[in-house]
């Protein structure tokens, strides 16, 4: 079964750092392009970052650009996303998703349960 | 303000059908492909359609994708109570930044 399991969010103060992680199982790691997308709550879906699966292209939105960088460590099927200088708009559900086998195939499939960032002093 | 435009809001009673229009411009749905994703009430989103029309193994062929210019749809038929959710559209924007877009999101309500 194809799974991705994210973790390392909590409450933090405006200007300090998280890192987030995605553990995935159940599929070849390494052949996919992985994605960040965000929610706030309740609002709409909002792409953070995507990494190729070589780490070849990377991009980043608008918002988090300078902010935020994302790595993976193929060898251990794992996605990352460390983000610094966070602000109150960053608080947000922060979704680890699969995208397809070219980072501009624009799919995200599956998705994990998301993990919890709240920026407040 | 989102990029892809999305209605609010849609409803009809169990059995009908509805549609789900998305309208972008030139640098997103134009020019690229348009995946459609439904996230029931607190889960995660989910893949229903890709590249403008094509369904993931799994889903059942009540739903559908097309597009046409600038603007893509998601149709749904055969409504049931559990397809109640919100749907959102996304695509990739050619534009100078190059980012992933999405629609602001629709609730669909089954009356």
């Amino acid at each position: 079964e194809v799974q991705l399991v994210e973790s390392g969010g909590g409450l933090v103060q405006p200007g300090r750092s998280l890192r987030l992680s995605c553990a995935a199982s159940g599929f070849t790691f390494d052949d996919y392009a992985m994605h960040w997308v965000r929610q706030a709550p309740g609002k709409g879906l909002e792409w953070v970052s995507g990494i190729s699966w070589n780490s070849g292209s990377i991009g980043y939105a608008d918002s988090v650009k300078g902010r935020f960088t994302i790595s993976r460590d193929n060898a251990k099927n794992s996605l990352y996303l460390q983000m610094n200088s966070l602000r109150a708009e960053d608080t947000a559900l922060y979704y680890c998703a699969r995208g397809g086998y070219s980072y501009g195939s624009g799919w995200f499939d599956p998705w994990g349960q998301g993990t919890l960032v709240t920026v407040s002093s | 303000q989102s990029v892809l435009t999305q209605p609010p809001s849609v409803s009809a009673a169990p059995g009908q059908k509805v549609t789900i229009s998305c309208s972008g411009s030139s640098s997103n749905i134009g020019n690229n492909y348009v995946s459609w994703y439904q996230q029931l009430p607190g889960t995660a989103p989910k893949l229903l359609i890709y590249d403008n029309n094509k369904r993931p193994s799994g889903i059942p062929d009540r739903f559908s994708g097309s597009k046409s210019g600038t603007s893509a749809t998601l149709g749904i038929t055969g409504l049931q109570t559990g397809d109640e959710a919100d749907y959102y559209c996304g695509t990739w924007d050619s534009s100078l930044s190059g980012d992933v877009v999405f629609g602001g999101g629709t609730k669909l309500t089954v009356l």
